[in-house]
C-alpha cells in the first residue's frame, strides 16, 4: 500500500478553523470505517486525537473533529490555537491485518 | 496508566542487525495488538508490524522479510528486530498500543521513541 496522500501544509489564523485531507483508495480509506489521527510535537511521540474516523478520546479538544467521504477521510480544527500548530498524520487500516500511514501535514498558526 | 518505555542500540552498522526493546507498565499484553511503528528524520510514519500475547504476527509487506517482532509476557517486553540494515532504516522508532476492541486498531499510547542510525 503506498502513502495516504496529505497536504504538506496548511495554515490558519487564531480562531479560525481549518481542514486537513487525507486522501487513500478503495483498498484502505475507502473500503473501511477505520481512520485515525495523530498529532506530533516537534521532538516528541505521536499522539492519538481522532479513531474510527470521527471518535474523539477521552481528554482530547472537542475542537477536533474527522469525517470521511468516498476514498477521503478529513480532520478538521476548529478555533484554531497556538497549541495546535504540529504534524499531523492520518491513519487507515488497509485490509490483511495491515496499516497504512499518510504523508503528514504540518499546520501552522500564523 | 499506560507507559511505554524503549531502549536499544542507537548506532548500528550496515548489513548488521538492528535490536529494540520496549516495557510495558501498567497494561496487559491480553486483548491488544502490540505495534511498532518508525519514522526516517523529517519524514512521515511507517507501520512494521504487531504482535498479540498469542504470538500472532502481522508485517509491513515490504519488510516482512527483515522484520521479527516478538513478546515475552512475563517480563512484559515488546521486541523488535530488522536484519541487514542499510541507511534507508535510519529512523526514529516508535513502539505502540493497538488498540484493537470493536475496532480494526489505532495506536495509543506510544512510546517515547529511540533513534536508530545505521552508519558505519
Amino acid at each position: 500500500h503506498s502513502a495516504l496522500t496529505q497536504p504538506a501544509s496548511v495554515s490558519g489564523s487564531p480562531g479560525q478553523s481549518i481542514t486537513i485531507s487525507c486522501t487513500g483508495t478503495t483498498s484502505d480509506v475507502g473500503s473501511y470505517n477505520y481512520v485515525s489521527w495523530y498529532q506530533q510535537h516537534p521532538g516528541k511521540a505521536p499522539q492519538l486525537m481522532i479513531y474510527d474516523v470521527s471518535r474523539r478520546p477521552s481528554g482530547v479538544s472537542n475542537r477536533f473533529s474527522g469525517s470521511k467521504s468516498g476514498n477521503t477521510a478529513s480532520l478538521t480544527i476548529s478555533g484554531l490555537q497556538a497549541e495546535d500548530e504540529a504534524d499531523y498524520y492520518c491513519c487507515s487500516y488497509a485490509g490483511s491485518n495491515t496499516f497504512v500511514f499518510g504523508t503528514g501535514t504540518t499546520v501552522t498558526v500564523l | 496508566q499506560v507507559q511505554l518505555q524503549q531502549w536499544g542500540a542507537g548506532l548500528v552498522k550496515p548489513s548488521e542487525t538492528l535490536s529494540l526493546k520496549c516495557g510495558v507498565f501498567g497494561a496487559s499484553f491480553s486483548g491488544y495488538y502490540w505495534s511498532w511503528i518508525r519514522q526516517p528524520p523529517g519524514k512521515g510514519l511507517e507501520w512494521i508490524g504487531e504482535i498479540n500475547n498469542s504470538g500472532n504476527t502481522n508485517y509491513n509487506p515490504s519488510l516482512e522479510n527483515r522484520v521479527t517482532i516478538s513478546l515475552d509476557t512475563s517480563q512484559k517486553l515488546l521486541s523488535l528486530r530488522v536484519s541487514s540494515v542499510t541507511a534507508a532504516d535510519t529512523a526514529i522508532y516508535y513502539c505502540a498500543r493497538c488498540n484493537i476492541v470493536a475496532t480494526k486498531g489505532y495506536f495509543d499510547p506510544w512510546g517515547q521513541g529511540t533513534l536508530v542510525t545505521v552508519s558505519s
